[in-house]
């Protein structure tokens, strides 16, 4: 059962339009959640975060919101440029009870073209 | 060389035989992570080190078999591997798995088992 979930597999946008990347969690005891960026042949690359007691972090084009009561969180990319291109995936994160760590679960991601 | 690294890019390998991917941060982190990106599924945390010491294993088959000799090293040793176990291998450290914190991940070995 998945428990972060990029429902839309891809996404085409206008340059210098605005993108809205959406993920669904369902574990409750999520209480920080990221996104990454990943361009073929790279692994993924950090790009912004929001912990469970924000409900918006902005980081120059990119602000990523987070709706706890829906369980809903979303990267909005404004302006977007060709060099957004990539794929992006929504992690979150939690204390499993084992050993203490810290894990992070993916979606399956969603894969953003701007078309100049 | 900065950030994370893994060797090789690409690897093929038979069934019978027995390989190892290796990892190497230059962050200074205590914590390193085995993810695997199988296709068209999330990427799947596999093992965790933290210190050195083995904090996780999600309940991974032995035919893989990580080893962490020190804080920026990792290995995942590699026999008698099944074609299913194609896929993308990442690796990944953070400061320390027992907060909450942002993980880097290295480019990722491409892995296919004939």
């Amino acid at each position: 059962d998945q428990q972060v979930k990029q429902n839309s597999p891809s996404l085409s946008v206008q340059e210098g339009r605005i993108s809205i990347l959406n993920c669904d969690y369902t574990n409750s005891m999520f209480d920080y959640f990221l996104w990454y960026k990943k361009y073929p042949a790279e692994g993924p690359t950090f790009l912004i975060s929001i912990s469970s007691i924000k409900d918006k972090n902005e980081d120059g084009r990119f602000t990523v919101f987070l709706n706890k009561s829906a369980k809903h969180l979303s990267l909005h990319i404004v302006p977007s440029q060709p060099g957004d291109s990539a794929v992006y995936f929504c992690a979150a994160s939690a204390q499993y009870s084992g050993a203490g760590s810290y894990q992070l679960t993916f979606g399956k991601g969603t894969k953003l073209s701007v078309i100049p | 060389e900065t950030g994370v690294t893994q060797t090789p890019r690409h690897l093929v390998m038979g069934m019978t035989n027995k390989k190892s991917l290796k990892c190497e941060q230059h962050l200074g982190h205590n914590a390193m992570y085995w993810y695997k990106q199988s296709a068209k599924k999330p990427l799947e945390l596999m093992f965790v080190y933290n210190f050195k010491e083995q904090t996780e294993n999600n309940s991974v088959p032995s035919r893989f078999s990580p080893e962490c000799p020190n804080s920026s090293h990792l290995f995942l040793h590699l026999h008698t591997l099944q074609p299913e176990d194609s896929a993308l291998y990442l690796c990944a450290s953070s400061q320390d798995s027992g907060r909450i914190e942002t993980q880097y991940f290295g480019p990722g070995t491409r892995l296919l088992v004939l």
